[in-house]
């Protein structure tokens, strides 16, 4: 079975701040990776995957298999970014499916 | 609006009850993926159907189905309603079946209150 597991609901930090949002995987294949982001009032949406290896918005996201973790990283947190993330992973047959970690809801305080 | 589109936005009914939720996916996407976001299972997938076909099944329960038309739109019906499935009923699109790096563009959700 795959799992996601966000273990902060809620993370604070002040603008200019390093932040890290942890996500950790259980599954027996070779992952795919995603995080997703709901901005208030806003629609869910794709932040990053981790097959692009891109940055966006200034956050980043190594895929680490021995640790089996995709934290989400940012070296200087802006309250734009204060919003809820998903961690989620696709993989197996069921093509498309994505598994959802809990979220953790960051605050980016002035 | 070019993206997906859901309707209700909002559902009120009663234990017992059934209800039909719509979803219209961005034009031209083929695959359609229904969520259920409640507060403490979280995000859930439910079930994808690719150009009309059932692709993938998730948690979803016997008492629910769902179909895909020709004309690509997604109904997802729930029936002898419970307390418990009140919650936030996401419809998510994506362009292809085949490559699970696709992004998928989700709808702004129904939320169901069952009384």
């Amino acid at each position: 079975a795959q799992r996601v597991t966000q273990p902060e609901k809620l993370l604070s930090v002040f603008k200019g701040a390093p932040v890290e949002l942890k996500c950790n995987y259980s599954y027996s294949g070779s992952p795919e990776l995603f995080w997703y982001v709901q901005y208030s009032r806003q629609r869910l949406q794709l932040l990053l995957r981790h097959i692009s290896r891109e940055s966006i918005k200034g956050f980043t996201a190594d895929l680490n298999k021995g640790e089996t973790s995709f934290h989400l990283k940012k070296p200087f947190a802006q309250e734009e970014d204060s919003a809820m993330y998903y961690c989620a992973l696709a993989g197996g047959t069921s093509y498309g499916k994505l598994t959802f970690g809990q979220g953790t809801i960051l605050t980016v305080h002035p | 609006d070019s993206g997906v589109t859901q309707t209700p936005k909002h559902l009120i009914t009663a234990t017992g009850q059934r209800v039909t939720l719509r979803c219209s996916p961005r034009s031209g996407d083929l695959s359609v993926y229904w969520y259920q976001q409640s507060l403490d299972q979280g995000l859930q997938f439910l079930i994808q159907y690719y150009n009309g076909e059932e692709r993938a099944k998730g948690n979803i329960l016997e008492r629910f189905s769902a179909q895909q038309f020709p004309d690509l739109h997604s109904e997802l019906n729930l029936s002898s309603l419970e307390l418990g499935d009140s919650a936030l009923y996401f419809c998510a699109s994506s362009p292809e079946n085949s490559d699970p790096y696709n992004e998928q563009f989700f709808g702004p959700g129904t939320r169901l209150t069952v009384l």
